[in-house]
């Protein structure tokens, strides 16, 4: 049962256009949600949260926005460059100590130059 | 100023065989976590270690077992290697010092098993 899902694997896009990136959730009791950014042969890396109580968060050109009805989250990246392409996590820790984080399955975006 | 240090970085085991990943941080995080990264399958919550002395099953934990050595140190034991542990394989900790619950990865571990 996973409780966070992505379901796009891919996504290409031209530099300098936005990247619009996807999550669903099933869990209603999340509290937060979190993207990491991971590049090939390294770590994830945190990159933008936001918390149950907003719609929406925005870090530079990152903004992630939240739709608790829908239990569905976007991040987008304006504008796309060549360096944001990377396999992008969303995460979700659970509630009641938030110790057990649960991430979905990735999508590897692409920005072509 | 390592953050997460993982060892070894690459691992080539025989079916049977077994293994212990190591995993440090040494920023005096309370929790730590392995993952397991697969094609299609996203990140997958091994075992975590809420706090130290603490560890509890994540999604998938057959096959493994883990140790909480002290406050720094966390590993992962396949005791033994089935074809189907081949994976990346990634340590994290946090503080959680808040429930967005930051997690810093280490480089990761390859494993093959033949």
């Amino acid at each position: 049962d996973q409780q966070v899902k992505q379901n796009s694997p891919s996504l290409s896009v031209q530099e300098g256009r936005i990247s619009i990136l996807n999550c669903d959730y099933t869990n209603s009791m999340f509290d937060y949600f979190l993207w990491y950014k991971k590049y090939p042969a390294e770590g994830p890396t945190f990159l933008i949260s936001i918390s149950s109580i907003k719609d929406k968060n925005e870090d530079g050109r990152f903004t992630v926005f939240l739709n608790k009805s829908a239990k569905h989250l976007s991040l987008h990246i304006v504008p796309s460059q060549p360096g944001d392409s990377a396999v992008y996590f969303c995460a979700a820790p659970e509630s009641g100590g938030y110790q057990k984080v649960t991430f979905g399955t990735g999508t590897k975006l692409q920005v072509i130059p | 100023n390592a953050g997460v240090t993982q060892t070894p970085k690459f691992q080539v085991l025989k079916t049977g065989q077994s293994m212990t990943l190591q995993c440090a941080q040494d920023m005096n995080h309370n929790s730590m976590y392995w993952y397991r990264q697969d094609p299609g399958m996203g990140l997958r919550l091994i075992y975590y270690s809420a706090s130290e002395g603490t560890t509890d099953k994540g999604e998938v934990p057959n096959g493994y077992n883990v140790s909480r050595l002290n406050k720094r140190e966390f590993s992962l034991r396949l005791e033994s290697a089935a074809p189907s542990q081949t994976s990346v394989y990634f340590c994290a900790s946090t503080p959680v010092t808040s429930g967005a619950n930051v997690l810093t990865f280490g480089a990761g571990s390859r494993l093959t098993v033949l």
